[in-house]
Order: structure tokens, then sequence, then C-alpha cells
């Protein structure tokens, strides 16, 4: 199916363990984006990436990695989970750098660290 | 990206136009207005943008102020399953980088 799909759903796992969000889309779009959504703060940016290898920081970086070896794919990676790091994780991608730049987002990946 | 205001929470009836509010004084000549929604347990979803003139798509009008200072995000007809937080964002021309979320407006949507 064509879109933005985002895997797992939900996930429970316990702190200093190591979790990777995955996200995948099919439209071929250059940027891609890491947000996380916690209650009573909206959507901060966590990574983004212009294109395949070339990543930069957002708002809120520490203690999370990304890659980008394929257009794609876009995995977000908690090395040590930690209790803070409990959120709402979505992924998003955005047509090329001219224009309005409209953001396509997934459904989110619901993450609890125990 | 510049700043925009919107009210916390409006409440509309079922079937009738909702006219959610933005403010944004600081607008430069480039920033586009977006609009997005984000229903409950959902990622936003856009909803629509602008520059100058007054748009319309199949889910909602934007209309512009002359002066680019504000804008209302117009549902014609308002059903439960609009009911969500309506978020104002100005994106300027550059890379296309993250967007900027404010605290958006919840519109609860009565039947």
């Amino acid at each position: 199916d064509a879109g933005i799909t985002q895997s797992p759903r939900y996930k429970i796992t316990e702190t200093g363990r190591q979790v990777t969000l995955m996200c995948h889309q099919t439209w071929s779009h250059s940027y891609m984006f890491w947000y996380r959504q916690d209650l009573g703060h909206g959507l901060r940016l966590i990574y983004y990436s212009a294109a395949a290898d070339i990543t930069d920081k957002g708002e809120v970086p520490d203690g999370y990695v990304v890659s980008r070896s394929k257009t794609e794919n876009f995995p977000l990676t908690l090395e040590s989970a930690t209790r803070s790091q409990t959120s709402v994780y979505f992924c998003a991608s955005s047509e090329p750098a001219y224009g309005p730049k409209t953001q396509y987002f997934g459904p989110g990946t619901r993450l609890l660290v125990l | 990206d510049a700043k925009t205001t919107q009210p916390n929470s409006m409440e509309s009836n079922e079937e009738e136009p909702v006219h959610l509010p933005c403010n944004h004084s600081t607008i430069s000549g480039t920033d586009y207005i977006h609009w997005y929604r984000q229903l409950p347990s959902q990622g936003p979803e856009y909803v629509i943008h602008g520059l100058t003139s007054n748009v319309n798509n199949r889910m909602a009008s934007l209309a512009i102020a002359e002066d680019r200072k504000s804008s209302t995000l117009i549902l014609h007809r308002a059903t439960l399953r609009d009911a969500a937080v309506y978020y104002c964002i100005l994106r300027g021309t550059g890379s296309a980088r993250q967007l900027t979320f404010g605290s958006g407006t919840q519109l609860t949507v009565l039947p």
C-alpha cells in the first residue's frame, strides 16, 4: 500500500534496553522526520533527514540515533531506553525542498518504557 | 518560523459551519499558512494551505486576511469526525525542515 507506515504500533520495553522504531514511505520523498508527542506538549522534532545518508538533529535529539541508508526507510533507535522516552512517536515525510512542503504523517508508535 | 496564536478550544454543533481563527502578526511575505489537524489517537493530517488568496479544497476553506496577519479555517458543515486538534503553522520557502506545532485548537463537535 502506498503511504507511510510505522512499526511496531505499540511497544513496551524496560529501562536500559535498545529499541528501534521503523518508518517506511513509498512516495520517494526526500525529507523524513521523527517527532515525539507527550501529554501536555505539542509535537517536537527529534531528527530529520534531507536525503539518504544525510541526517540532522532537531529540538530533542539526546538519547536517539537515526540512520538513512535507503530513501524509503528512516529508523529511530533508542540506544538505552529511559522512562522519559515514554511517548508517542510519529514519522513524517515531505516533498522536495521547493513548494509548500506538505508533510505526511504515519500512524504513530506508542512506546512505554518501564 | 513565525509564531501563531489560536484559541485553546472551540465548540460547534454538528452540521453547522465552524470558523477556526489564527493570528500571525509577524508573518513574512514568503510564509505559507498551513493547517493540519490531529484526530484522536492518529498522526497529524494535512488540511489546507495558502499564501495570499483564499483557498478551497474538499476538506475545508482557508480565508486569509488582506494584510495576511490572520487567517480562518472554515469547515462548512462540521461532522462528529471533524472533532480534532487543529494546528495553524507558518512555513517559509526555505528547505523542507520541521513543522513547528503550537498547542492548536481543540474542536469539539456536539451532536
